[in-house]
């Protein structure tokens, strides 16, 4: 088991360009999350998936942003016509969820967004 | 709302006991968690109590909880430099199923 595994690590790129983040959680979790972080804050949740549902998106969420998981495996975050605010942190996070277990999410390393 | 409220910053002495606290405004939550977060790595999970508990020992960590007053405490007992970090706890929003976690508490171990 790698654990929650996301690329690239750090993405540097000018405003109004598009980034794509890619995430591959723990093989065997059915839910992955999508968080973000800036500094000096905590994770902000953006959206999250069982399998390959999207079962709920953040107002955070704008429409520049879109996430996708179309086999309930991997997923990648997109944001469009990127802006300075979006710098941050990505996190992705999976689970498994089976009902009445404890919620635990496992994350990964991140995925930094400098945007110039 | 949902909100999770905790101090910025901690500083203490190798050896001593660490008390982190958190304040949380989500009645509903089945559990509480703590996370720590290392410069350069991902969250990790150190603990987590379940709501109907008052408190809960794990090995040099002890959580508290007083669901009244929704405060949740981590203490850290010996604190060794190597627990220098940022801790967040975390409430579960039951009827959303995702976390939502708070500011985070940088803790300082200093010799």
């Amino acid at each position: 088991d790698t654990g929650v595994s996301q690329n690239p690590r750090h993405k540097i790129t000018k405003r109004g360009q598009n980034v794509t983040f890619r995430c591959d959680p723990i093989s065997e979790h059915n839910r992955l999350y999508w968080y973000r972080q800036t500094l000096g804050q905590g994770p902000e949740f953006l959206t999250y998936f069982q399998n390959e549902a999207q079962l709920e998106k953040s107002r955070l969420l704008s429409d520049r942003f879109s996430a996708e998981r179309p086999k309930g495996s991997f997923s990648t975050l997109e944001i469009q016509r990127t802006e300075q605010g979006d710098s941050a942190m990505y996190l992705c996070a999976s689970s498994t969820w089976t009902g009445g277990n404890t919620g635990e999410l496992f994350f990964g390393e991140g995925s930094r967004l400098t945007v110039l | 709302g949902e909100d999770v409220e905790q101090s910025l910053f901690l500083s203490v002495r190798e050896g001593d006991s660490s008390v982190i606290n958190c304040t949380y405004t989500d009645s509903s939550s089945t559990y509480l968690y703590w996370y720590k977060q290392e410069p350069g790595a991902g969250l990790q999970l150190l603990t987590y109590i379940f709501s109907n508990m008052d408190m809960k020992q794990d090995q040099r960590l002890t959580v508290l909880l007083n669901k009244k007053d929704k405060h949740l405490s981590l203490r850290i007992a010996d604190t060794q430099t190597g627990d220098s970090a940022i801790y967040f706890c975390a409430e579960n929003a039951v009827y959303t199923d995702k976390l939502i976690f708070g500011t985070g508490t940088r803790l300082q171990v200093f010799p």
